[in-house]
């Protein structure tokens, strides 16, 4: 139980373009969610945490108008990069929190989305 | 500010040779410590949590401790299969915190056969 899908796994594109990334809990309801980013050989670094119906909360120094969550059911986050740059490119991964579970439950990880900006 | 601080940053070990990886935590009140196993290129994988001092947990090779400044990941006779980054994180008993984890940068661990 608990598995998280995270989807692409891999993508190359364009600067000036936007990406999108999903994160599924297959087999759990999930109304919290959190984002994180991972520099190579560096740790996870919360960038926002998702709510289901309402809006995300981001931490200081995450553009929300550069980083778009959208969790619009219990099953699902999306995360979409806008007008993604050089810079953005990073590892990319979600969690999930199993709804009714207790409040120091562990988070369950996607596999990441590794996005390089070309 | 919640820190984590895990030491070494990388360690070698033959197969079957044990040691232990430090993970060093200052919060204002602990709701959980969790230990991660990341390899490469993946999300990491729960391996433990860890709620008060004097806590012990086991898994195969693996033991996590816990007192009230740091927690220990105890790896008995590794075997190459054990190699991967391993992370330790905190969760905090504020409110507010949205059960958020503060995450260290992590030991990279490589058992050579």
């Amino acid at each position: 139980g608990a598995v998280v899908s995270q989807h692409p796994s891999w993508v190359i594109c364009k600067s000036g373009t936007s990406v999108k990334i999903e994160c599924r809990s297959l087999d759990f309801q999930a109304t919290t969610m959190f984002w994180y980013r991972q520099f190579p050989k560096q740790s996870l670094m919360l960038m926002a945490t998702s709510n289901e119906g309402s809006k995300a909360t981001y931490e200081q120094g995450v553009e929300k108008d550069k980083f778009l969550i959208n969790h619009a059911s219990l099953t699902l986050s999306t995360l979409t990069v806008t007008s993604a740059h050089p810079e953005d490119s990073s590892f990319y991964i979600c969690s999930a929190l199993r709804d009714g579970g207790f409040s120091n439950q562990p988070q369950h990880f996607g596999d990441g989305t590794r996005l390089s900006i070309l | 500010e919640d820190q984590v601080t895990q030491s070494p940053e990388a360690l070698r070990l033959q197969e079957g040779e044990s040691s232990s990886l430090n993970c060093s935590y200052t919060v204002s009140g602990l709701r959980g410590l969790f230990w991660y196993r990341q390899d490469p290129g993946k999300g990491p994988e729960f391996l433990f949590t860890l709620y008060s001092a004097g806590e012990e947990k086991e898994k195969e090779r693996l033991k996590a401790t816990l007192t009230k400044k740091e927690s220990f990941l105890h790896i008995t006779a590794p075997k190459p299969e054990d190699s991967a980054t391993y992370l330790c994180a905190v969760q905090e008993s504020k409110s507010g915190s949205a059960r958020q984890l503060t995450f260290g940068s992590g030991t990279q661990l490589t058992v050579l056969p």
